[in-house]
């Protein structure tokens, strides 16, 4: 069964740096892509950036670029999102995603249950 | 890269048909036959309903159904039970440099 799991919900300060998990099983993690969702409270879905745990092939949205990092541990089979500077509009729910991302089909197939990132003074 | 348009709302009373629009650009929607929708039942994650503008995932009851015109994508929910009450989210891969862009999202009510 494929799963993707995801750390638990955190509580931060503006400024403090985040790093935030997504642990894959049930296929091969070095096969697929994995995507970052933000959902700020109340509102929709963004799509944040993916990562290909094969060679580590990272691609951002323009509104994220440089604002967060992507990366992924593929001997652990686990995806990341970290910040280096936390700020209070950061405040959201965050999804990670397996992409199917090939030349005939482009979709996000199985979802992590989410963190919930709180950034308040 | 702005979001994709989709209404804000729409309803229909128990085994009526309803249709969510997604209207992009000759960049996303119109670009590529890589459409997928999503449903978000309140505090759950999304689950696929609809990928590659038309295709069904399996145990993805049949009443949905996707299907695209120019820009303009479109999911339809026919037979509507209760449990179709939740958000749609449609999405469109935009381009290598883009990448992938969200609709804003519509709330269905089961009246």
């Amino acid at each position: 069964e494929v799963q993707l799991v995801q750390s638990g919900a955190e509580v931060k300060k503006p400024g403090e740096s985040l790093k935030i998990s997504c642990k894959g099983s049930g296929y091969s993690f070095t096969s697929y892509w994995i995507g970052w969702v933000r959902q700020m409270p109340g509102k929709g879905l963004e799509w944040m950036g993916i990562i290909y745990p094969g060679d580590s092939d990272t691609r951002y949205s323009p509104s994220f670029q440089g604002q967060v990092t992507i990366s992924a541990d593929k001997s652990i089979s686990t995806a990341y999102l970290q910040w280096s500077s936390l700020k209070a509009s950061d405040t959201a729910m965050y999804y990670c995603v397996r992409g199917q991302l090939w030349f005939d089909t482009h979709h996000f197939d199985y979802w992590g249950q989410g963190t919930l990132v709180t950034v308040s003074s | 890269q702005s979001a994709l348009t989709q209404p804000r709302s729409v309803s229909g009373s128990p085994g009526q048909s309803v249709t969510i629009s997604c209207t992009g650009t000759s960049s996303d929607v119109g670009g590529y036959n890589y459409v997928s929708w999503y449903q978000q039942h309140p505090g759950k994650a999304p689950k696929l309903m609809i990928y590659d503008v038309s295709k069904r995932p399996s145990g993805v009851p049949d009443r949905f159904s996707g299907s695209k015109s120019g820009n303009t994508a479109s999911l339809t929910i026919s037979g509507l039970q209760a449990e179709d009450e939740a958000d749609y989210y449609c999405c469109s891969y935009a381009g290598s440099y883009t990448f992938e862009v969200f609709g804003g999202g519509t709330k269905l009510t089961v009246l």
